[in-house]
């Protein structure tokens, strides 16, 4: 049983444009959320991350919302550039500093010039 | 370097031979987590570390695989007599509060 879910597998926008990458979790536990970027052959980079008690963090060009009610989150990145083309995993946590992840199966972003 | 290092970087081996793959965290993370990840899947929790604590074996897929952090530094991750079903990258990732630090991860491939 999958708890955290990213249901399209890729993404293909217009530099430029916006990009929104959506995650939907099961597990009302959950407490708190990232997103981490990755490239090939290189091991997963921290992105952005959300509390709970939050329903907006943005950081530049990124942004994440969370809706607590739908259990449903999104990363938007604007304006998209093509070094942002990577594949992107949500992952989320229960309360406690340290305790493991729970990774959706990740979306590949492409993003054309 | 201040971040997560894993070595080696790339792993062949034969079926049923074991395997020892290690991660040096980022100083003064209590915290050491492994994860793997294989072909078209997300990352797959496998054991964590927390200072002195028990470590949460609870991700580790059979017996064959194992697990040991000295201190709050280096960890190595064993797999004995390994199957073609572990075939995946492994990844370590370190923390001290909410956010967890990856390393570039071990790619193994087992013929």
């Amino acid at each position: 049983d999958q708890q955290v879910k990213q249901n399209s597998p890729s993404l293909s926008v217009q530099e430029g444009r916006i990009s929104i990458l959506n995650c939907d979790y099961t597990n009302s536990m959950f407490d708190y959320f990232l997103w981490y970027k990755k490239y090939p052959a290189e091991g997963p980079t921290f992105l952005i991350s959300i509390s709970s008690i939050k329903d907006k963090n943005e950081d530049g060009r990124f942004t994440v919302f969370l809706n607590k009610s739908a259990k449903h989150l999104s990363l938007h990145i604007v304006p998209s550039q093509p070094g942002d083309s990577a594949v992107y995993f949500c992952a989320a946590k229960p309360a406690g500093a340290n305790s493991k992840l729970t990774f959706g199966k990740g979306i590949t972003l492409s993003v054309r010039p | 370097g201040a971040g997560v290092s894993q070595s080696p970087s790339n792993k062949v081996t034969e079926k049923g031979k074991d395997v020892e793959l290690r991660c040096d965290p980022i100083s003064g993370h209590t915290a050491l987590y492994w994860y793997r990840q294989r072909l078209g899947q997300g990352l797959e929790f496998l054991i964590y570390f927390q200072g002195n604590s028990a470590p949460d074996k609870s991700g580790l897929p059979s017996d064959r695989f194992s697990a040991e952090r000295t201190g709050e530094s280096v960890s190595t991750l064993t797999i004995q007599r390994t199957q073609q079903e572990d075939s995946a990258v492994y990844l370590c990732a370190s923390s001290h509060g909410e956010t967890q630090y990856f390393g570039p991860g071990t790619r193994l491939l087992v013929l």
